[in-house]
């Protein structure tokens, strides 16, 4: 059992350059997530999705796109990167357990990526 | 929707010292909330949570409280350790769907031997 595994872990691109973040986990959780983390900003979630198919924009989601064709995996898209970028990125994913509306996420290793 | 606000760091203490780290929070009704903690180079993993008021999460020593009359989450550790380095993030859910959490902007507590 893996749990949430991140792929790759360091990047660095240039200006411009597009690049895909894949993120899968192995515990048939229907929520996933993607964050990113900078320094004094905490995380902020970017995009984030509560089944396969489907996704939704959280609170930072420009200049980003995702795609979750699949229940297990979760994919983050720079379409042209910009240094603004430059962050660690977080995938995680959760169940949900109704009754008393509480939920963990696990979180990835992360992915830190630099855009010069 | 909901927000969380938590104490700036850094924290430096002793081993042994006695810690607090605040956090309050503005909600609509009476969300679970939790404590992440994030150890260098890794990701977030949970710590405790409390999914009522009045309801004590507790785990590795540390404690925190829900407090609805004064909408805080304060985590408490009576002794900390050299291990217990990290950064710590309190959270709740975005809003009463439940489906994204909010995080604070974390602290940082460095322990000294």
């Amino acid at each position: 059992n893996a749990g949430v595994t991140q792929t790759p872990k360091f990047r660095v691109l240039k200006t411009g350059q597009s690049m895909t973040l894949l993120c899968a986990q192995d515990m048939n959780h229907e929520y996933m997530y993607w964050y990113r983390q900078d320094p004094g900003m905490g995380l902020r979630l970017i995009h984030y999705s509560v089944g396969e198919g489907t996704t939704a924009k959280g609170e930072v989601p420009d200049g980003y796109n995702v795609s979750r064709l699949k229940k297990q995996n979760f994919l983050l898209g720079l379409e042209s990167a910009a240094p603004s970028q430059t962050s660690v990125y977080f995938c995680a994913s959760s169940y949900y357990s109704g009754q008393d509306l509480s939920y963990e996420q696990y979180f990835g290793p992360g992915t830190r990526l630099t855009v010069t | 929707g909901n927000s969380v606000t938590q104490m700036e760091g850094p924290v430096t203490l002793s081993e042994e010292a006695f810690l607090t780290i605040n956090c309050t929070y503005t909600a609509t009704g009476y969300p679970s909330l939790f404590w992440y903690v994030q150890y260098p180079g890794e990701g977030l993993q949970l710590l405790l949570k409390a999914t009522k008021a009045d309801d004590k999460g507790s785990n590795k020593g540390f404690e925190a409280t829900y407090r609805k009359e004064t909408t805080s989450f304060h985590l408490e550790k009576g002794s900390v350790q050299v291990s217990d380095s990290a950064v710590y993030f309190c959270a709740l859910p975005a809003n009463q769907a439940g489906t994204a959490l909010i995080f604070g902007k974390g602290t940082t507590l460095s322990v000294s031997s």
